[in-house]
């Protein structure tokens, strides 16, 4: 059975650091690993798509990595701001289309 | 504009009540699903639709039924609402292709007094 972890559970940084969320899973087989952003109240925002082949992805100030071999995704972010600040959910793409979550990192950012 | 609408935002209802949410998708994707997030904020699946047919089924009690009309829209029905039904319900979307990454609704916050 999958199981994702997000460590850590919340982190709390000033403005303009650069940052690292880490996950991990306990089955390498999977098709892809999602990142999103959740806000207070709010619906789920996907960030990054990283394909099972793939060694990672960038949009902007964000930057995903996978090593599927040992079970491993980072989500950097650059130059954090205020406006970052949610909690950051990853989750794994398995076998009929179902996907498996972590628990979350909520991120502060303190201007 | 909003690809993946739920209503409603937020329902408040006492035990034993039938309540139904419903979703509509307007993205053209084939596949919807139904997400519990829990008081722990832990989200788990609870149902995928491929094109109106049932594809996963996650151990939900049968008092959960959903219901595609067509490929745009997956509606969850409720009976015999219990305290522990008590969560964030999402409603999602996808193409059928596994790769393909999923789209969120804002969530219906349901609770049970």
């Amino acid at each position: 059975k999958q199981e994702v972890t997000q460590i850590p559970a919340a982190l709390s940084v000033p403005e303009g650091e650069n940052l690292v969320l880490n996950c991990s899973f306990t089955d390498s087989a999977i098709y892809n690993l999602q990142w999103f952003r959740q806000d207070p109240g709010k619906g789920l925002t996907s960030l990054l798509l990283i394909q099972s082949s793939q060694r990672e992805q960038t949009s902007g100030r964000l930057n995903a990595s996978l090593d599927k071999s040992s079970g491993r995704s980072t989500l950097y972010i650059a130059a954090s701001q205020p406006g970052d600040s949610a909690t950051y959910l990853c989750a794994v793409r398995q076998g009929a289309q179902k996907l498996v979550f972590g628990q979350g990192t909520r991120l502060t950012i303190n201007p | 504009d909003t690809a993946v609408s739920q209503t409603p935002k937020y329902l408040v209802t006492q035990m034993g009540n039938d309540k139904s949410i419903k979703c509509e998708q307007n993205l053209g994707h084939d596949t919807m699903y139904w997400y519990k997030q829990d008081s722990k904020k832990f989200l788990k699946i609870m149902f995928s639709y491929n094109n109106k047919e049932l594809i996963i089924n996650e151990t939900v009690p049968n008092r959960f039924s959903p219901k595609s009309p067509d490929k745009a829209h997956l509606n969850l029905h409720i009976n015999s609402l219990e305290l522990g039904d008590s969560a964030v319900y999402f409603c999602a979307s996808s193409q059928a292709e596994w790769l393909s990454p999923l789209h969120f609704g804002n969530g219906t916050r349901l609770t049970v007094t």
